[in-house]
């Protein structure tokens, strides 16, 4: 089946510094990937959908210079957390779409957790 | 934007008793609808989806009811096991908005022995 990595699966940071979080489709193409958040007990928040090649489409509230989206090819979509601070600890999880066969369906990576001091 | 309502929040079934969780949808144009299953610290895992255009789905002990006109839907876990504890999620699709996934707000259930 379709397998989406991310890198790191979990990150410890000091207040003010940035973070790159990486998503890769393995065994397919994906020319749209999505970054979520999830808070604690809580459900999946989209923050972005990122589009290879074009820019990424934010979703209403997220700060697109502080949570910078880079998808330079079909199979790696990078979110950057700048400046980051406590309030951005979260687990941060992105999926992406197979663009060459079922276009609805979406496979998440593991997820990164982020703790920010 | 679409809206997605899960319920219960929480949901404590007997082994081998049934669970049902039940969605609702806002955006009538809604046409895929997902459900995950999430253990804690990992990843959600698609376990069954639904179309617009079929009612009913199953595979295995899982199914899935879709109807349209009342924009709700539902997921069936029978012959629940230990193993199913999990958090799960329904979402709803809409392909028209580039087919960004709407989650409710997840279910935990939890099957005891």
């Amino acid at each position: 089946g379709a397998v989406v990595s991310q890198h790191p699966s979990r990150v410890i940071c000091k207040s003010g510094t940035s973070v790159k979080i990486e998503c890769r489709s393995l065994d397919f193409q994906a020319t749209t990937m999505f970054w979520y958040r999830q808070f604690p007990k809580q459900s999946l928040m989209l923050m972005a959908t990122s589009n290879e090649g074009s820019k990424a489409t934010y979703e209403q509230g997220v700060e697109k210079d502080k949570f910078l989206i880079n998808h330079a090819s079909l199979t790696l979509s990078t979110l950057t957390v700048t400046s980051a601070h406590p309030e951005d600890s979260s687990f941060y999880i992105c999926s992406a779409r197979d663009a060459g066969t079922n276009q609805e369906t979406q496979y998440f990576g593991p997820g990164t957790r982020l703790l920010v001091l | 934007g679409e809206n997605v309502e899960q319920h219960p929040s929480t949901l404590s079934v007997q082994e081998g008793d049934s669970a049902v969780i039940k969605c609702t949808y806002s955006d009538s144009a809604s046409n895929y609808f997902p459900w995950y299953k999430q253990e804690l610290g990992k990843r959600p895992q698609l376990i069954i989806d639904i179309r617009s255009n079929v009612g009913e789905k199953k595979d295995q002990r899982i199914a899935v009811t879709l109807n349209k006109t009342a924009k709700h839907f539902s997921l069936h876990i029978t012959e629940t096991q230990p193993e199913d504890s999990a958090v799960y999620f329904c979402a709803a699709t809409l392909k028209a908005a580039g087919n960004k996934l709407t989650f409710g707000g997840g279910t935990r259930v939890l099957v005891k022995p």
